[in-house]
Formats: C-alpha cells, sequence, structure tokens
C-alpha cells in the first residue's frame, strides 16, 4: 500500500510566481491535512479537506494561498504571487474514514520544499 | 488555543543512554497525544500514540511514552538510545474529543546520539 505521495519534492519559484503543490493522500483515506514548517519551528496547521469540502481552513493565510481537494485526483495547495516568507517545507497527511468515532492517525508524506528566490 | 511545548531543543546522548524528551501541552478537555520522528532526509512517521485507557503506551524501535493527566505531559522515553536514533521528534496533541481535526505540534526536539 503506497504512502502518502507529494510532488514535487523541490519546488523553486521566483517572488509573484504562483506555486502548487499536490498530495495523493493514501488509498481509502478521505481525509487530507496540509501543515507548514517554517525553518527552526514546528509543522504548523493550515488546512482540514474531505473530498470536495473544505472542513478547517483556520491557519490558511487569509489571502493567497487556497486549497482544494476535488472528487478525482489529488488534493493542490496553491500559493498565488509568492513572497519570500512563503519559503518552508509544506507536508501534506492523510488519514482514513470514520472508525465508531475514534480519532484516527494521521500518515505524512515527504513533504515538499518550496523555495522563493 | 491549545499549545503544545518540548522542554528541548537539541539533546545530545551517547549511545546506550537513556532518554527522556518533555512534552506539555495546553488543553483542559479531551486530548490524543502523538509522538512522531523524522529520521534524515525521510518523511514524518508515528513513533506511538495515546488515545485512550493504559496511561504508558508502547511504541516501536522500543520507545514508550506516559501520558500525566494532571500534568498535562506526554514525555517520551528510552531506556537505552543507538546511533540510529538521531532524529528530531516531535509531539503532537489533537485536543476537543472529535473524530478529526488538526494536530498541534511542538517546536521538536532534535537528538544527536553519538557512538
Amino acid at each position: 500500500n503506497a504512502g502518502v505521495m507529494q510532488n514535487p519534492r523541490h519546488l523553486v519559484r521566483r517572488r509573484g510566481q504562483e506555486a502548487r503543490l499536490r498530495c495523493s493522500p493514501m488509498k481509502g483515506h478521505s481525509h487530507v491535512y496540509w501543515y507548514r514548517q517554517l525553518p527552526e519551528e514546528g509543522l504548523k496547521f493550515m488546512v482540514y479537506l474531505q473530498k470536495e469540502n473544505i472542513i478547517d481552513e483556520s491557519g490558511m493565510p487569509k489571502e493567497r494561498f487556497s486549497a482544494e481537494f476535488p472528487k478525482e485526483g489529488p488534493s493542490i495547495l496553491r500559493i498565488q504571487q509568492v513572497v519570500r516568507g512563503d519559503s518552508a517545507a509544506y507536508f501534506c497527511a492523510s488519514s482514513p474514514p470514520s472508525l465508531g468515532g475514534s480519532s484516527d492517525t494521521q500518515y505524512f508524506g515527504p513533504g515538499t520544499r518550496l523555495t522563493v528566490l | 488555543a491549545q499549545s503544545v511545548s518540548q522542554h528541548n531543543h537539541h539533546v545530545i546522548l551517547s549511545e546506550a543512554a537513556s532518554l527522556e524528551l518533555g512534552c506539555n501541552y495546553s488543553y483542559g478537555g479531551t486530548v490524543n497525544l502523538f509522538w512522531y520522528v523524522q529520521y534524515p532526509g525521510q518523511h514524518l512517521q508515528l513513533l506511538l500514540k495515546y488515545f485512550s485507557g493504559d496511561p504508558l503506551v508502547k511504541g516501536i524501535k522500543g520507545f514508550e511514552a506516559e501520558f500525566i493527566k494532571s500534568k498535562f505531559s506526554f514525555n517520551l522515553r528510552k531506556p537505552s538510545v543507538q546511533w540510529s536514533d538521531t532524529a528530531e521528534y516531535f509531539c503532537a496533541v489533537h485536543a476537543g474529543g472529535t473524530s478529526y481535526g488538526k494536530l498541534t505540534f511542538g517546536q521538536g526536539t532534535i537528538l544527536t546520539v553519538h557512538p
């Protein structure tokens, strides 16, 4: 069973360009989370999605950032007009459907390291 | 809002030494607790988790953690570390008692084990 897949692994963009980060959850998983890790910091939650729905976007910056998880295909984190402060590692995690109300473990992908020049 | 604090940013040990990494969280309600490890060049992997029941949980590679509710702590331990344990360790909390939702992470602790 393949794990969570993210691509690209490394992405370089110039200021003002757009960055599109992709995440394919583990097979059978219907919940996707995005986290950002800035240098010398822990992971910070950004957004939680289920298929075609944004459940919690309380960690998303108000501007330039958006996320989707369409019915078909991977989840996409999109950053418009990137700035140097967007340089970070972006991690995706997925978890399986609910099992009687108990919390489930999130499984992480390898991350995308975004560098903004 | 909940927060997670890991006491040490960088811990340096010799092989066979005992390890304890501190983790405290601030949230008064039901929590689920996790320790993740990130080996150099690799992605986060789950070491162990606590949902309910026995507060002493055992994970992979000889690690264990104890949930002490009164102290809001979930410290990670290993009796004898190996060079291969060199990695960054993250404590994480899922708060609120719901089925799903965000994890709040600590800042991470870098463990360096010298042979």
